[in-house]
C-alpha cells in the first residue's frame, strides 16, 4: 500500500494549459505539503495545509492553487502554465506532533 | 539567500569504507535537522534525524552529528554498500511553528563496488 501517493507520475502539456496533480495520503496524517524540484534539483516547499487549513504559502505566483478537500487529499491546480513551471512535484505529509514527513513520487511536469 | 547548503555535489566511495557527507546552514532558530535519501524517479525517504538538543544520533549503519557553534551538521555511513548509492538531502527545520523544511541541494553518493 502506497503511503502518499500522486497522480498523474508524468504529465506533459502546452503552455498556456491549465492542470492538476492529486496527492492522497493514508497515513491518518494532519498535514500536507506541496515541493517543487527545479532543474537545479533545489526543493523547495510551496504549500501546507494542516487539516484543510492553508499554514504555508510561499512566494509562489498565484496560477498555482491548492485545495484540500479533506485532511486526505491535497490537490495542486495549476493556471496558464508556463516554460517555468517545468519541474517535479512532491507532495508529502507529516503527523501531528511528528517531526519527520513522508513523500510521494513526484510528479514530472514538462510545460512545451 | 540559501539557509541550507551542501557545497559537495557528488561523492564517490569505495564499498565497505566511510561515507562522509556535509551540510551547513545559517539560521540559528533551526532546531531540527534530518536527511533524506532519494532515489531517481521516486520521492526522498526519510533517513535519520536529530534535534539541536543531542549532537550524535545513531541507527545501525546511519550516524548523525551536529555541531551547533558551527552551524554544521554531517552524515556518516559506514560501512558504505553500493545500495547506499542516491542523493542525499539535509533538512532543516524550527519545531515551533509550521515545520516548514529547508532543504540543501543534495549530494549525490556513489558506492564502488
Amino acid at each position: 500500500d502506497t503511503a502518499v501517493s500522486q497522480t498523474p507520475k508524468y504529465l506533459v502539456t502546452q503552455m498556456g494549459n491549465d492542470k492538476s496533480i492529486k496527492c492522497e495520503q493514508n497515513l491518518g496524517h494532519d498535514t500536507m505539503y506541496w515541493y517543487k524540484q527545479d532543474s537545479k534539483k533545489f526543493l523547495k516547499i510551496m504549500f501546507s495545509y494542516n487539516n484543510k487549513e492553508l499554514i504555508i504559502n510561499e512566494t509562489v505566483p498565484n496560477r498555482f492553487s491548492p485545495k484540500s478537500p479533506d485532511k486526505a487529499h491535497l490537490n495542486l491546480h495549476i493556471n496558464s502554465l508556463e516554460l517555468g513551471d517545468s519541474a517535479v512535484y512532491f507532495c508529502a505529509s507529516r503527523k501531528g506532533g511528528g517531526n519527520e514527513q513522508f513523500f510521494g513520487p513526484g510528479t514530472r511536469l514538462t510545460v512545451l | 539567500d540559501q539557509q541550507v547548503k551542501q557545497n559537495s555535489p557528488s561523492l564517490s566511495v569505495q564499498e565497505g569504507r566511510i561515507s562522509i557527507l556535509n551540510c551547513d546552514y545559517t539560521n540559528s532558530m533551526f532546531d531540527y535537522f534530518l536527511w533524506y535519501k532519494k532515489y531517481p524517479a521516486e520521492g526522498p525517504t526519510f533517513l535519520i534525524s536529530i534535534s539541536s538538543i543531542k549532537d550524535k544520533n545513531e541507527d545501525g549503519r546511519f550516524t548523525v552529528f551536529l555541531n551547533k557553534s558551527a552551524k554544521h551538521l554531517s552524515l556518516h555511513i559506514v560501512p558504505s554498500q553500493p545500495g547506499d548509492s542516491a542523493v542525499y538531502f539535509c533538512a532543516a527545520s524550527t519545531t515551533s511553528g509550521t515545520y516548514k523544511y529547508i532543504f540543501g541541494t543534495g549530494t549525490r553518493l556513489k558506492v564502488l563496488a
